[in-house]
């Protein structure tokens, strides 16, 4: 029941844009997405849910198709400090219980 | 940040050997869980608790067990650990109550098993 995540590295300058996939062959009831420094614990960002409803980071967007078991994560004007692995976490039966996918390694350089 | 911390934070130990993870959090949260995270897998649940006395299985739990005799504490024990088991453990919170909610991971536990 894991997500596949795509791409699996990005390298961006800063101020550009990028975009994280993840992909379920399960239908979902939400998407989580959390962000990992090296060395350090997963930080929430996002919740996108069934039916639309998203919580988290104001500066961070992301969808959710239902039909299809996908959401992305938007990532615009980057900063430095956006450096890290992103993970999405799916959440196919509403128990938050999160199946995580192998994360995306996105560097931001100067 | 959650007020969430895990003990010990690194620890070497020998096959065979029992050992305990500790995770503590001073939040009043009802919902517990415990992860490994291994390079290529991401993180996985082990177990998880929505109460106390309350433990469920997650996706990789076999060699594991917990317990929740408190709020506030969550335990992971390794009966008998494996080199298998070497892996980074995060504790996760969450308040629960109704709908989705998200989840606070503590520092996490570098468990080396020779």
């Amino acid at each position: 029941q894991q997500p596949v995540q795509s791409p699996q590295a990005v390298i961006l300058r800063e101020g550009e844009d990028a975009v994280i996939n993840c992909s379920s062959s399960k239908a979902l009831y939400s998407v989580h997405w959390y962000r990992q420094k090296h060395g350090e614990a997963p930080v929430f960002l996002m919740i996108l849910l069934k039916g639309g409803e998203q919580k988290g980071h104001d500066k961070i967007s992301a969808s959710f198709n239902e039909k299809k078991q996908q959401s992305s994560l938007y990532l615009t004007a980057s900063q430095l400090s956006y450096s890290g692995t992103y993970f999405c976490g799916t959440d196919p039966g509403g128990a938050n219980n999160l199946f995580f996918g192998t994360g995306t390694r996105l560097t931001v350089i100067p | 940040d959650a007020g969430i911390t895990q003990s010990p934070r690194h620890k070497v130990t020998e096959t065979g050997t029992p050992v305990t993870l500790r995770c503590h959090q001073t939040e009043n949260h009802r919902y517990m869980y415990w992860y490994r995270q291994d390079p290529g897998h991401g993180l996985r649940l082990i177990h998880y608790s929505y109460g106390v006395k309350d433990t469920d299985k997650g996706e990789v739990s076999d060699g594991y067990s917990v317990s929740r005799s408190k709020t506030e504490d969550f335990l992971l024990t390794l009966e008998s650990a494996t080199s298998s088991q070497t892996s980074v453990y995060f504790c996760a919170i969450s308040p629960g109550g109704e709908g989705v909610r998200e989840q606070y991971f503590g520092p996490g536990t570098r468990l080396t098993v020779t």
